[in-house]
């Protein structure tokens, strides 16, 4: 079976443009979550969708939004970029959001650079 | 304000040898604590993960320690290998849903 997929995988942008960062979760599962990875830090939550209804969200600025489709692939955007918006997105699935504690599947993520 | 907090930052352990990561929280909420291993240009793939219900948890080399008075959890890695050579995090949560991950310990293990 196929894993959890991100696309791009990496992607150049430039201060104050917009992103679309798109994650296909593993068959099956219908939550997804978003997490942000700076170099050397450990991931940072954003946000989590289950069944197409956000679940949690991050101390994150309005700039990110997200969304999940019926097929439960998931989107992140990211408005009026910064340099320190430079990082590793990380999406993950799950089966069920915060039932018994289903483990997170990650992608390999989308490395974003902002020029 | 970090949720989790890792030691060491980087390790380095002899083939063979154990390798020991620690992590401490604060939240007494948190009642599920993971252990991803990350290798470069990869996403996390969960280890091992325990409940504060048992002390320790054991699956191959890879062991689960936990002490729920201290607020303290560490991973150990029994026999370390070159190819166990990654960068590992502890994480924790209350709901399943946000986790909180610790800053990432850089373990090479030396043939």
């Amino acid at each position: 079976d196929a894993g959890v997929t991100q696309s791009p995988t990496h992607l150049i942008k430039t201060r104050g443009q917009h992103v679309t960062l798109r994650c296909s979760p593993i068959s099956g599962h219908k939550s997804v979550s978003w997490y942000q990875q700076v170099l050397g830090q450990g991931p940072q939550f954003i946000f989590q969708y289950y069944e197409k209804e956000e679940r949690g969200r991050g101390n994150f600025p309005d700039r990110f939004s997200a969304r999940q489709f019926p097929n439960y692939s998931s989107e992140l955007n990211v408005n009026a970029l910064l340099l320190g918006d430079s990082a590793l997105y990380l999406c993950a699935s799950s089966s069920d959001a915060g039932l018994g504690y289903q483990p997170q599947h990650f992608g390999d993520g989308t490395r974003l650079s902002i020029l | 304000q970090q949720q989790v907090k890792q030691s060491p930052q980087s390790l380095i352990v002899q083939k063979g040898g154990i390798s020991i990561i620690n992590c401490a929280y604060e939240n007494t909420a948190f009642d599920y604590f993971p252990w991803y291993q990350q290798f470069p240009g990869k996403g996390p793939a969960l280890l091992i993960a325990i409940r504060p219900d048992v002390s320790e948890k054991k699956e191959g080399r890879f062991t689960i320690s936990f002490n729920k008075s201290a607020k303290q959890f560490s991973l150990h890695i029994m026999d370390s290998q070159p190819g166990d050579s990654a960068t590992y995090f502890c994480a924790a949560s209350s709901t399943g849903n946000q986790f909180y991950f610790g800053t990432g310990t850089s373990l090479t293990v030396i043939p």
